[in-house]
């Protein structure tokens, strides 16, 4: 039972670099989202998707980009990383059509960047 | 705008003790409420839920009562173990979308 799998779980860059940030969900789920979790600020949402080529932006979606080509995966994109951009990234994905406002959030395990 | 408001931790007890956790929130509708808890190193996952006024969630010992007349759903449970520090994260979602407002967690530490 795999739920929502995130890759990498740690990864180092240079300011500058870009990368992508993989999250895949098993459970066919039509929401997904990426959040940011900094040290006393809680979590912050980034970018989310309620379904297979729709996509909007959250609280903090600059300098990333997202897209959502299958129901299973949703990838984010870190265009040109920046220090701001250290943080510990969790993928979250829910179930819409039966509980939009009660359903769970099953999040991944985390995906710890380090920008230089 | 919604929000929601935690006490501030660290939190820490003695194996045993009791354990209330402040959860406030402030929402224009009829908000769903929710606790969370992320163990070191993991993620966020569910812990309990109320999804109407007067509603008790509970789950592996914790309770939380959704007072609308207060706008509090406060943690608590009657005797805690080592296992369960970690942070624990208050939120509350509304019927007319699918995010989560969420409160800046508390992190709970519990001494043998």
């Amino acid at each position: 039972n795999a739920g929502v799998t995130q890759t990498p779980k740690f990864q180092v860059l240079k300011t500058g670099q870009s990368m992508t940030l993989q999250c895949a969900q098993d459970m066919n789920h039509e929401y997904m989202s990426w959040y940011r979790q900094d040290p006393g600020m809680g979590l912050r949402l980034i970018h989310y998707s309620v379904g297979a080529g729709i996509t909007d932006q959250g609280e903090v979606p600059n300098g990333y980009n997202v897209s959502r080509s299958t129901t299973e995966d949703f990838p984010l994109r870190l265009l040109s990383a920046a220090p701001s951009q250290t943080s510990v990234y969790f993928c979250a994905s829910r179930r819409t059509r039966d509980m939009p406002h009660t359903g769970e959030l099953f999040f991944g395990e985390g995906s710890r960047l380090t920008v230089l | 705008g919604d929000s929601v408001t935690q006490m501030e931790g660290p939190v820490t007890l003695s194996e045993e003790a009791f354990l209330t956790i402040n959860c406030t929130y402030t929402a224009t509708g009829y908000p769903s409420l929710f606790w969370y808890v992320q163990y070191p190193g993991e993620g966020l996952q569910l812990l309990l839920k109320a999804t109407k006024a007067d509603d008790k969630g509970s789950n592996k010992g914790f309770e939380a009562t959704y007072r609308k007349e207060t706008t509090s759903f406060h943690l608590e449970k009657g005797s805690v173990q080592v296992s369960d520090s970690a942070v624990y994260f208050c939120a509350l979602t509304m019927d007319s979308n699918y995010q989560l407002i969420w409160g800046a967690g508390t992190k709970l530490i519990i001494k043998p």
